[in-house]
């Protein structure tokens, strides 16, 4: 597809079980993002990949957290034994964040829709 | 826990009335700035961009505004509809080494449109 395709866009999980959350971005995309976005708040930043770089980590909130991607396609974000405070939104957005001779170039981020964790 | 800090300010508008949306960046080196909007159940959506060598955009009913001296943009939209009720983002582009960019997401206001 042409967008940001996130998987699943629903996911209820027992407290103490492993999930995982996939994330296709746009082709091309060097950048991906994930975020965590509780029920009427804001983005809460987790994650950043940017090509071959060394992933920035500093959102993860603890070490139940882990995301991997592989070269610039899919994402998976990974929580182990969830508790019922990781329930959220979990969004990811790609971008092209590469320098063009000098200028920033065009870095706009993709949303995809989300999904919808909920812990029980 | 409950993360306090982000909670979303809350702006009231009158349809019909302009809105303007407010947001602080961290990074005087920032070069790059874009506003989202986020629809309920939505991922957030591109508005506007707007790149440091400019103070003033407009596009269709809505302007962004850019303050390097004091690292503030703002967003305004003109004669607000229902359709604008949304959490607006305002996002940074920052160098963030080795030839790449990375965007940071500010915390977001949440416009409601009384009709």
């Amino acid at each position: 597809g042409a967008g940001v395709s996130q998987s699943p866009s629903n996911k209820v999980t027992e407290k103490g079980k492993d999930v995982e959350l996939r994330c296709d971005p746009i082709s091309g995309h060097t950048a991906l993002y994930w975020y965590r976005q509780r029920l009427g708040q804001g983005l809460e930043f987790l994650i950043y990949f940017q090509g071959n770089s060394a992933p920035d980590k500093s959102g993860l909130p603890s070490d139940r957290f882990s995301a991997e991607r592989t070269g610039e396609s899919v994402s998976t974000l990974t929580i182990q034994r969830t508790q019922q405070e990781d329930s959220a939104v979990y969004l990811c957005a790609s971008s092209l964040a590469y320098v063009l001779a000098g200028w920033g170039g065009n870095t706009e981020a993709f949303f995809g829709q989300g999904t919808r964790l909920t812990v029980v | 826990g409950e993360s306090v800090g982000l909670h979303l300010p809350t702006l009231s508008v009158q349809e019909g009335d302009n809105s303007i949306i407010n947001c602080a960046y961290s990074n005087s080196a920032s070069d790059y700035f874009i506003w989202y909007k986020q629809e309920s159940g939505k991922g957030p959506q591109f508005i506007i961009d707007i790149r440091s060598n400019m103070d003033k955009r407009q596009g269709q009913r809505v302007t962004v505004l850019l303050n390097k001296t004091v690292k503030h943009l703002s967003l305004q939209i003109a004669a607000t509809q229902p359709g604008d009720s949304a959490v607006y983002f305002c996002a940074e582009n920052l160098y963030s080494g080795a030839g790449s960019y990375q965007l940071t997401f500010g915390k977001g206001t949440k416009l409601s449109v009384i009709p």
